[in-house]
């Protein structure tokens, strides 16, 4: 079945640091991708998708690229903030229900 | 303008009780969706409406029944509430079976049971 496996946290980086947050999927059909982050207390909020391969979706800094061929799509931030500070979500669809990852908590420090 | 908006917020009850937690969007999207998400932050798929029917349910216990009355809400009632049922239950819609665009979530109900 239709999965997705991301990495695991607890990351703390510092602020200005590089990010990153692995993704690797599985599907049988050809997914839409996406990352979502939640901020404490708050919904699911879309952060990037990307619907097709070599897409690269991007949003506040962050970026991610649909890699098919490694079933991949991390997500990199190249200077974080503290107000980064989240849980982040992979996540597929392949139209019928959407997958997720069990969530990455990030935070970042001054 | 809320695009999905669920209430209430907070819900803190006794065992046993039977509660409610509603749902509604306004995006005009023909699919909604619960979603529980633990205390580890883990989001596991409870039900799924595309234009009222009934479309996925997931190994849920029956006291969770779920109830659209259109394609623009979907409810969800609980029945004889377990200290295991607390958790954050989160409602989302998006456009459809077929459809490969983004879901677009509420601000969750944190359900507690007591």
């Amino acid at each position: 079945g239709d999965s997705v496996t991301q990495m695991e946290g607890p990351v703390t980086l510092s602020e200005e640091a590089f990010l990153t947050i692995n993704c690797t999927y599985t599907a049988t059909g050809y997914p839409s991708l996406f990352w979502y982050v939640q901020y404490p207390g708050e919904g699911l909020q879309l952060l990037l998708k990307a619907t097709k391969a070599d897409d690269k979706g991007s949003n506040k800094g962050f970026e991610a690229t649909y890699r098919k061929e490694t079933t991949s799509f991390h997500l990199e931030k190249g200077s974080v903030q503290v107000s980064d500070s989240a849980v982040y979500f992979c996540a597929l669809t392949t139209g019928n229900q959407f997958y997720f990852g069990t969530g990455t908590s990030l935070t970042v420090i001054p | 303008d809320t695009a999905v908006s669920q209430t209430p917020k907070y819900l803190v009850t006794q065992m046993g009780n039977d509660k409610s937690i509603k749902c509604e969007q306004n995006l005009g999207h023909d699919t909604m969706y619960w979603y529980k998400q633990d205390s580890k932050k883990f989001l596991k798929i409870m039900f799924s409406y595309n234009n009222k029917e009934l479309i996925i349910n997931e190994t849920v216990p029956n006291r969770f029944s779920p109830k659209s009355p259109d394609k623009a809400h979907l409810n969800l009632h609980i029945n004889s509430l377990e200290l295991g049922d607390s958790a954050v239950y989160f409602c989302a819609s998006s456009t459809g079976t077929g459809g490969r665009t983004e879901a677009f979530f509420g601000q969750g109900t944190r359900l507690t049971v007591v």
